[in-house]
């Protein structure tokens, strides 16, 4: 167990629709990074928050917008939900965000857009 | 040109036997390597961290970077099946993101 929890675990949807993705990092982690995770693209980055703020971006898409909160819970939003959204979601957290390289990453949500 | 570039396999080989996996890498300017095991229906989980150029080993398990040709591998001696995952290298581009590549499925026969 990472100590990384993501609800939910499994999300069926359509197209067109919105969801929420919820990460709560091991305790003491201040950073918070999103992932996706497809068969045909791998690992994704999204996006890093570090302490409540964003730190760095990666291939997100508009539709798609994530924050961190005060409590260091963070959550991922993908709105106008297309086909191609199907993925495997995964946060990670880490102590800092001086990216020594070891991120704690939780079980994931499996997103189903039908 | 992809960032990293990893062989999907699949790879399957029998218990016992040594396995190599490797990436390639585009940027010269990269120091930092890791190798990731992602288990069926679970996250990824850090197997192994190495700086810039040499080796590394723990236990079964030796990490390899060579930076002249931008190489970075991943060799398991003794091969048992419970090693049966998906291999991912990773970097860290230093820009406060971690790039992993595509992953190895890797199957070890009994």
């Amino acid at each position: 167990d990472s100590g990384v929890t993501q609800t939910p675990k499994h999300l069926i949807t359509a197209t067109g629709q919105r969801v929420t993705l919820r990460c709560s990092p091991r305790s003491g982690d201040l950073s918070v990074y999103w992932y996706q995770q497809s068969l045909d693209q791998g690992l994704q980055f999204l996006i890093q928050y570090y302490n409540g703020e964003e730190r760095a971006k990666g291939n997100i898409l508009e539709r798609f917008s994530a924050q961190q909160f005060p409590d260091l819970h963070s959550e991922l939003n993908l709105s106008s939900l297309e086909l191609g959204d199907s993925a495997l979601y995964f946060c990670a957290s880490s102590v800092d965000a001086a990216d020594t390289g070891e991120l704690f990453f939780g079980e994931g949500s499996r997103l189903t857009v039908l | 040109q992809k960032e990293v570039e990893q062989d999907p396999g699949p790879l399957s080989v029998p218990e016992g036997a040594i396995v190599s996996l490797n990436c390639t890498y585009s940027n010269s300017a990269f120091q930092y390597f890791m190798w990731y095991r992602q288990y069926s229906r679970k996250g990824p989980e850090l197997l192994m961290y190495t700086y810039s150029s040499g080796n590394k080993e723990d236990g079964r398990f030796t990490a390899q970077v060579d930076k002249s040709s931008k190489y970075i591998s991943l060799f398991i001696r003794d091969s048992q099946p419970s090693d049966s995952a998906t291999y991912l290298c990773a970097i860290d581009s230093s820009a406060s993101k971690i790039i992993f590549g595509s992953g190895t499925r890797l199957s070890i026969r009994p």
